[in-house]
């Protein structure tokens, strides 16, 4: 079983569409995320939510909005998608309290937006 | 704001050879992680260093953290080709759990 999944894992769309990618954790943490990865392989945070509740906040374009319906889903709705969304996005998650807790990601989802 | 910087970004070496990545932070932190990405894949953790002095080995590859000088490295042990990857090193704050990357040190091992 996979422990962070998400789906798409490819994704094509033209500007101006709304798309969302839905991401699933299996491990029983309490904490999820979600990254960007550019043309550049730079990684960086856009949000991050500790048993349902919103943590993390980047300076991330409004029309980004997660939605974490319970502890084990993390989703992530992007509105009038732009040629610069482009990226790979990952999912994450991890046990915040307690030591030496790993943090691990999904596969990623690859967003075209052409 | 916490920065995290690797050098070197681009680090091309031969099989046999020993080499560091080295992994400089600007802010005191409790948790220091490396990974490694494959082209097309997701990240795999390889260490989690939470101390002063830890080391933790793995194969042909060495963590270590010094959160005095804020500075952890990876060392390379007589690379093969299978090391070939780019390798990540983050860093967390226990005030925000923001995990902060560098960017990244694309590795070659060439035979």
């Amino acid at each position: 079983d996979t422990a962070v999944s998400q789906t798409p894992k490819y994704l094509v769309t033209q500007m101006g569409n709304d798309k969302s990618i839905k991401c699933e954790q299996n491990l029983g943490h309490d904490t999820m995320y979600w990254y960007k990865q550019d043309s550049k392989k730079f990684l960086k945070i856009m949000f991050s939510y500790n048993n349902k509740e919103l943590i993390i906040n980047e300076t991330v374009p409004n029309r980004f909005s997660p939605k974490s319906p319970d502890k084990a889903h993390l989703n992530l709705h992007i509105n009038s998608l732009e040629l610069g969304d482009s990226a790979v996005y990952f999912c994450a998650s991890s046990r915040i309290q307690g030591t030496g807790n790993t943090i691990y990601f999904g596969e990623g989802s690859w967003l075209t937006v052409v | 704001e916490l920065k995290v910087e690797q050098n070197p970004l681009f680090l091309s070496m031969q099989e046999g050879k020993n080499y560091t990545i080295y992994c400089n932070y600007s802010t005191t932190s409790d948790r220091l992680y490396w990974y490694r990405q494959d082209p097309g894949k997701s990240l795999e953790s390889l260490f989690v260093l939470l101390s002063n002095g830890a080391v933790k080995q793995e194969g042909r590859l060495m963590a270590s953290l010094d959160t005095k000088a804020r500075l952890s490295t990876l060392h390379i042990t007589a690379a093969v080709h299978d090391l070939s990857a780019t390798y990540f090193c983050a860093v967390m704050l226990s005030s925000n759990y923001k995990l902060t990357f560098g960017k990244g040190t694309l590795l070659t091992v060439n035979p």
